[in-house]
């Protein structure tokens, strides 16, 4: 069975700019969620959203915007893009809701 | 809000040595708890999970950890390292109820062969 998989895995932006992530999770998983991963302060909770509804969400300003498709397909969206926004993003699938997640490789977004 | 505390950021053993790193979590709820790896350039991996029942817990690759509640406490131990467990090992917490996983920090584990 495919892992959770993450495009793309490397991004490059500058400031202000506006950058869009996908994540496809394991087949048959309809939970995702969404961490940032920074030196400075770790693995912090993104969103989650399961059967296509935003079910909860982290400390993150509403530059940090996300969906989930039909297929449970996930996107996250970063606008108007700061410095501090450089990390790794991983995205993480559970069959359901309350089971183990399972992590991609993340997107490693450097802003310039 | 959870807070999960790994008090330990870098360890540096030798083969066969035994491992114990530590895990200690705020909010005394209903809890789920994991350990996760990170080898080198690889992507978080599952260790361990606990969920109910006996707080003895066994991993992959011969780790297990013990929940201990009144400590709020969730122990990674391995009887014998090995120089492949160089990586670094993420203790996490879920809230019952919420699917938000609440990490510590990290402990660097090193093995020198």
């Amino acid at each position: 069975k495919a892992g959770v998989t993450q495009t793309p895995r490397y991004l490059i932006k500058t400031r202000g700019q506006q950058v869009t992530l996908s994540c496809s999770p394991i087949s048959g998983h309809r939970s995702v969620s969404w961490y940032q991963q920074t030196p400075g302060q770790g693995l912090q909770f993104l969103f989650e959203y399961f059967s296509e509804t935003q079910r909860n969400k982290g400390n993150f300003p509403g530059r940090f915007s996300g969906r989930q498709f039909s297929n449970s397909r996930s996107e996250m969206n970063v606008s108007t893009l700061e410095l501090g926004d450089s990390a790794l993003y991983l995205c993480a699938s559970s069959l359901a809701r309350a089971n183990e997640q399972f992590f991609g490789p993340g997107t490693r977004l450097t802003v310039l | 809000a959870q807070s999960v505390s790994q008090h330990n950021h870098h360890v540096i053993l030798s083969e066969a040595a035994s491992l114990e790193l530590g895990c200690n979590y705020s909010y005394g709820g209903t809890v789920n708890l994991f350990w996760y790896v990170q080898y080198p350039g690889q992507h978080l991996q599952l260790l361990l999970k606990y969920f109910s029942g006996d707080p003895l817990v066994k991993g992959i690759k011969g780790f297990e950890a013990e929940f201990i509640k009144s400590k709020f406490s969730f122990n990674l131990r391995k009887p014998s390292v090995q120089w492949s467990d160089t990586a670094e090992y993420f203790c996490a917490v879920r809230n019952f109820g919420n699917e938000k996983l609440t990490f510590g920090t990290g402990t660097r584990l090193t093995i020198i062969p």
